[in-house]
């Protein structure tokens, strides 16, 4: 495709399950985030791969986060006993080359609520 | 870290008039500054961008304008139309900073026909 695909569009879960949300990039980007977007905030950083290296997991609010992009392309970001307070629009961004400031371009998100 | 301030929060504006949003930033070392602009049930979408070696980008109907002394930046659109009905996100981000974006709170900007 051309944009930036994220699956599945909708995601409601109980209180205490696993969840995993999975992005698509643009092919051959190089970059990968995923930023968090609470109803009416601007998106927050999440985490960054370059390629399949995690390179910033900064943004991760607790170790029930967890991301991966083991073959450099597709990601899964997975949400371990999952709380209200999680409920967000999860978005990802992809770009095309690391280190030269390049536009990210974002999917539509995932937006998850925890019932 | 770097904090970005965006003002005004909301922006009413007649079609044909000219819409302007304001972002100021915290970190001298930001240096690219994009603008996305978001539909309900949409992602961002990048609409204009502009790096630090530059003081204006001007694109059809948008511009930027931006001032590093002062650390802020300014999302100009002019001869707005309903379409443009959207909330706008302003960012900030450096290569120290791994590019990732730091968003300004938004602004929702509605056009009246």
């Amino acid at each position: 495709g051309a944009g930036v695909s994220q699956s599945p569009r909708y995601k409601v879960a109980k209180r205490g399950q696993d969840v995993a949300l999975r992005c698509d990039p643009i092919s051959g980007h190089v970059s990968l985030f995923w930023y968090q977007q609470a109803l009416g905030q601007g998106p927050e950083f999440l985490t960054y791969f370059q390629n399949e290296a995690q390179l910033d997991k900064s943004g991760l609010p607790s170790d029930r986060f967890f991301a991966e992009r083991p073959e450099g392309s597709v990601s899964t970001l997975k949400i371990q006993r999952t709380q209200q307070e999680d409920s967000a629009v999860y978005l990802c961004a992809s770009s095309l080359v690391d280190g030269l400031l390049q536009p990210q371009h974002f999917g539509d998100g995932t937006r998850l609520s925890i019932l | 870290g770097e904090n970005v301030e965006q003002h005004p929060s909301t922006l009413s504006v007649q079609e044909g008039d000219s819409a302007v949003i304001k972002c100021t930033y915290s970190d001298s070392a930001s240096n690219y500054f994009p603008w996305y602009k978001q539909e309900l049930g949409k992602g961002p979408q990048l609409i204009i961008d502009i790096r630090s070696n530059v003081g204006e980008k001007k694109d059809q109907r948008i511009a930027v304008t931006l001032n590093k002394t002062a650390k802020h930046f300014s999302l100009h659109i002019t001869e707005t139309q309903p379409e443009d009905s959207a909330v706008y996100f302003c960012a900030a981000t450096s290569e120290a900073g791994a590019q990732k974006l730091v968003f300004g709170q938004g602004t929702r900007l509605t056009i009246n026909p």
